[in-house]
């Protein structure tokens, strides 16, 4: 078991441009999670997955985002049109839908600058 | 709608005295409650997690939470503060347990002084 893992770590780019980043889940975990965490804030959820299907976004998410889950393994989380207001660190989580193995467990993140 | 507050963005303690981290949540529901702990540059790691069973959990690192109704808290201790203790916390209250998404506070910075 290698943890969830998301690619970059780190992430700078010019404001307008789109970033893609990657989250790859515990092997077998059919949840997948989205948050946004800002400086000196709590994460605060963007979207979930429950295989392919995307079950809820929040609010937060403008039209300018967009994430998916084409094969119900990895997701990406796609931003366009970069705002200096789009960063932070993006963190994927993942758990297994089954019984009590609801702990949702974190990547590293990806800490997005733009500038 | 779900929220959890918690009291002190920053907590200093000496190291081997208690350590004692506040939260206070509100939900429409029985509460599902739980406590991460962030160190610097890594993800979030669960320590503790209260599911409506008994009302004193135990987590990881000796750390522990009580449930209390009454006061609409569950907060965090340890009998004696480690310098590896230091780092981010974070509270955390969903509806559905940790199936669905998780409403996290804005979290407490615990420093250890030697």
């Amino acid at each position: 078991d290698t943890g969830v893992s998301q690619d970059p770590r780190h992430k700078i780019t010019k404001r307008g441009q789109n970033v893609t980043f990657r989250c790859d889940p515990i092997s077998e975990h059919n949840r997948l999670y989205w948050y946004r965490q800002t400086l000196g804030q709590g994460p605060e959820f963007l979207t979930y997955f429950q295989n392919e299907a995307q079950l809820e976004k929040s609010r937060l998410l403008s039209d300018r985002f967009s994430a998916e889950r084409p094969k119900g393994s990895f997701s990406t989380l796609e931003i366009q049109r970069t705002e200096q207001g789009d960063s932070a660190m993006y963190l994927c989580a993942s758990n297994l839908l089954a019984g009590d193995q609801d702990t949702q467990y974190f990547g590293p993140g990806t800490r997005l600058t733009v500038l | 709608a779900q929220s959890v507050t918690q009291l002190g963005s920053h907590v200093s303690v000496s190291e081997g005295a208690l350590v004692l981290l506040r939260c206070n949540y509100s939900s429409s529901v029985p509460p599902y409650l739980f406590w991460y702990v962030q160190y610097p540059n890594q993800g979030l790691q669960l320590l503790l997690k209260y599911t409506s069973a008994a009302t004193l959990v135990k987590g990881i690192n000796g750390f522990e939470a009580e449930f209390k109704k009454s006061e609409t808290s569950f907060h965090l201790t340890k009998p004696s503060a480690h310098m590896s203790d230091a780092a981010e916390y974070f509270c955390a209250v969903s509806d559905g347990g940790g199936n669905t998404p998780l409403v996290f506070g804005k979290g407490t910075r615990l420093s250890v002084i030697a």
